[in-house]
């Protein structure tokens, strides 16, 4: 079964700084595919980042980027320049591979409140 | 683009009253989910469905819950009997079932309170 773990349930970063989020996840599958979302306090979820188990570059988009050390089976966000408008929560998340159905469905983690300071 | 639409948006209820989530998935579209976010359990995915046939309805809580997708632009979830420990967001997402396509697109969250 597949396993997502965010052991930062909050941060705090002052404006203009970077900031890491952490996710480990545990899967068995050798073709995976890892995702950030962030949930601001209005509640919807929003795609930033999404990273293939064989791609050999770090994703990035804008100020997100995604080191993915595949050995150690982390895909950490890092959110670079951090703006006040980054205040949310983020949740890192692996699609998981259904056999019978021959598709995906994503799993996520228990997700990491970030407060960006003035 | 107007995006997955959810509604309502808030629904209070009271415990044994039926519920009814609707959502309207991305034009397009052909994958439809719903999920249920609460503080103790997080983000779960409760069922979902491709070209309007349920695919994995295996966080399904119990048999109170029921999904249906009558067609591509339109799916429910019903609560009947609602109780207190239903409360919680629970989300619609869409995505475009195409090769590598894995980008779930989430609506705005349906809150609800059983009291």
């Amino acid at each position: 079964a597949q396993k997502i773990t965010q052991t930062q349930p909050g941060m705090f970063v002052q404006e203009k700084e970077a900031v890491t989020l952490d996710c480990t996840y545990d899967t068995s599958d050798q073709s995976y595919g890892l995702f950030w979302y962030k949930q601001p306090s209005s509640g919807e979820m929003i795609f930033l980042i999404y990273q293939g188990s064989y791609d050999e570059q770090n994703a990035t988009e804008g100020r997100y980027s995604l080191n993915f050390q595949k050995a150690r089976k982390s895909a950490n966000l890092v959110i670079s320049a951090s703006q006040l408008g980054d205040s949310a929560m983020y949740f890192c998340a692996m699609r998981a591979y259904l056999f019978l159905s021959n598709d995906y469905k994503l799993s996520f983690g228990a997700g990491t409140t970030v407060t960006v300071r003035a | 683009d107007a995006g997955v639409i959810q509604s309502p948006r808030h629904e209070v209820t009271e415990m044994g009253q039926e519920v009814t989530l609707r959502c309207k998935p991305i034009s397009g579209h052909n994958s439809l989910f719903w999920y249920r976010q609460t503080m103790m359990r997080g983000l779960e995915l409760l069922i979902y469905f491709n070209n309007n046939v349920p695919i994995d309805d295996s966080g399904m809580p119990e048999d109170r819950f029921s999904a249906k997708m009558p067609n591509a632009s339109f799916s429910t979830l019903k609560i009947q009997p609602s109780e207190p420990r239903d409360s919680a967001v629970y989300f619609c997402a869409s995505r475009e079932l195409i090769a590598g396509g894995d980008e779930q697109f989430f609506g705005p969250g349906t809150r609800l309170t059983v009291l």
